[in-house]
């Protein structure tokens, strides 16, 4: 079946390393997109991609990066450099970026120790 | 003041009960989705709504362009119908960096009593 698969669903890290999160999708959408869920706030935007090679910023881009080498992978990296990296980690895509149901992933929940 | 406001924050109903819940925004939009977060944390899209009306089963969106305001009903609600409901709007100006990028409501969490 079509959908979102993300990788590994619980993650615990030690202060000062990196961890990467794998999200893959099968449905052959342009777009997808890095969502940072926190209790009692709304989900947001860390980074989106329209295509291939290509990803921006969205609201709370520092201290995470990603990469887009193909279409169906848009894996998520927290850096060090984050200073507050715990939370509930949701990937999705849409067949483009301004149009389109949107689709999600599972989540990752990441904790740092 | 949040672009997105979703009431109630709580809501507890009873098996059967006819439930509603409710959205406002402050921004032009060219659609607004309602989301369905299971306990698990995974997210489902429910509804994409311009306009209008859409019914899905015992789910029923309706959203007012001109009032800025939408919402989602649940008729004959269920224990299965437990979830954390969520309305994000994608808008017409630039936000978070781009245009046509989604905002989300802090989501409101339904539990539904047997």
């Amino acid at each position: 079946d079509g959908g979102i698969t993300q990788s590994p669903k619980y993650l615990f890290r030690k202060e000062g390393q990196n961890v990467t999160l794998s999200c893959e999708q099968n449905l052959n959408h342009d777009a997808m997109y890095w969502y940072r869920q926190d209790p009692g706030q709304g989900l947001r935007l860390i980074y989106y991609s329209q295509i291939v090679n290509d990803f921006q910023k969205g609201d709370i881009a520092e201290g995470y990066s990603v990469s887009r080498e193909k279409k169906e992978s848009f894996p998520l990296t927290v850096t060090s450099a984050q200073k507050n990296p715990t939370a509930f980690y949701l990937c999705a895509s849409s067949m483009s970026k301004n149009t389109g149901e949107l689709f999600f992933g599972e989540g990752s929940r990441l904790t740092v120790l | 003041k949040n672009e997105v406001e979703q009431s109630p924050q709580n809501l507890t109903a009873q098996e059967g009960e006819f439930i509603t819940i409710n959205c406002s925004y402050s921004v032009g939009i060219s659609a607004l989705h309602w989301l369905q977060q299971h306990p698990g944390g995974g997210i489902v899209s429910l509804f994409m709504l311009s306009s209008g009306k859409k019914k899905h089963g015992r789910l029923i969106a309706t959203i007012n362009i001109q009032e800025k305001h939408s919402s989602l009903h649940i008729t004959a609600s269920h224990p299965r119908d437990s979830a954390v409901y969520i309305c994000a709007v994608r808008s017409l100006m630039n936000y978070g960096g781009s245009q046509g990028n989604l905002i989300f409501g802090k989501g409101t969490k339904l539990s539904v009593k047997p």
